[in-house]
């Protein structure tokens, strides 16, 4: 089954370290871009950057820009969404998706993972 | 980045009743690369419609869509009770790709 399954939900404190996976199956993995996508309680959905597996290339939405780092490791098929100090503003869930309709960076997301919930609160 | 804004905010529908959802860009959409997505609640996206027309796979015909440049709509001929929660659109054209606010269809 082609499917993208993402790490499980995660409850943390301001300030602390965090780092998401999402692992693709079922298809090759670093052939397709892999996008992420936060949406906050209650609130749409926001483009926050991709990269693709092939050579780690990313791109980041201005608004994410040095909050997050987005990494992969083909090797074992999977993204990843990493914060260095958490806030209070970064509860939301957080989404992969893969860019399957070209496989291109300019591309529609056909597949997504299940979500990974990240509450911050002290 | 491009701004899209989708109207309405919200939409009072019953089933067999036809929804039409808009969505206008802020500049020009490259090659109509607009996809629609609908979300319902508790669950992940999912892909609609892709290059403002074509249905992503396993999609209903009575999904349709249609516009380009700026001005983009998704149609749902007869609404079904399972086609109810938010609709967005995206805008994948420009290197930074973006979402509307997101229309909500809920049963009248």
């Amino acid at each position: 089954e082609v499917q993208l399954v993402q790490s499980g939900a995660e409850v943390k404190k301001p300030g602390e370290s965090l780092t998401i996976s999402c692992t693709g199956s079922g298809y090759v993995f670093s052939s397709y871009w892999i996008t992420w996508v936060r949406q906050m309680p209650g609130k749409g959905l926001e483009w926050m950057g991709r990269i693709y597996p092939v050579d780690s290339y990313t791109n980041y939405s201005p608004s994410s820009q040095g909050l997050v780092t987005i990494s992969s490791d083909k090797s074992v098929n999977t993204a990843y969404l990493h914060w260095n100090s958490l806030q209070a503003s970064d509860t939301a869930v957080y989404y992969c998706a893969r860019h399957g309709v070209r496989g291109n960076q300019n591309d529609a997301f056909d597949l997504w993972g299940q979500g990974t919930s990240v509450t911050v609160s002290s | 980045e491009i701004v899209l804004t989708q109207s309405p905010g919200t939409l009072s529908l019953s089933p067999g009743e036809r929804a039409t959802l808009s969505c206008r860009a802020s500049q020009s959409v490259r090659n109509n690369y607009l996809a629609w997505y609908q979300q319902r609640p508790g669950q992940a996206p999912r892909l609609l419609m892709y290059g403002a027309s074509t249905r992503a796979i396993g999609v209903p015909d009575r999904f349709s869509g249609s516009g380009s440049g700026t001005a983009f709509t998704l149609t749902i001929s007869r609404l079904e009770p399972e086609d109810f929660g938010v609709y967005y659109c995206q805008q994948y054209g420009d290197s930074l790709c973006s979402f509307g606010q997101g229309t909500k269809v809920e049963i009248k």
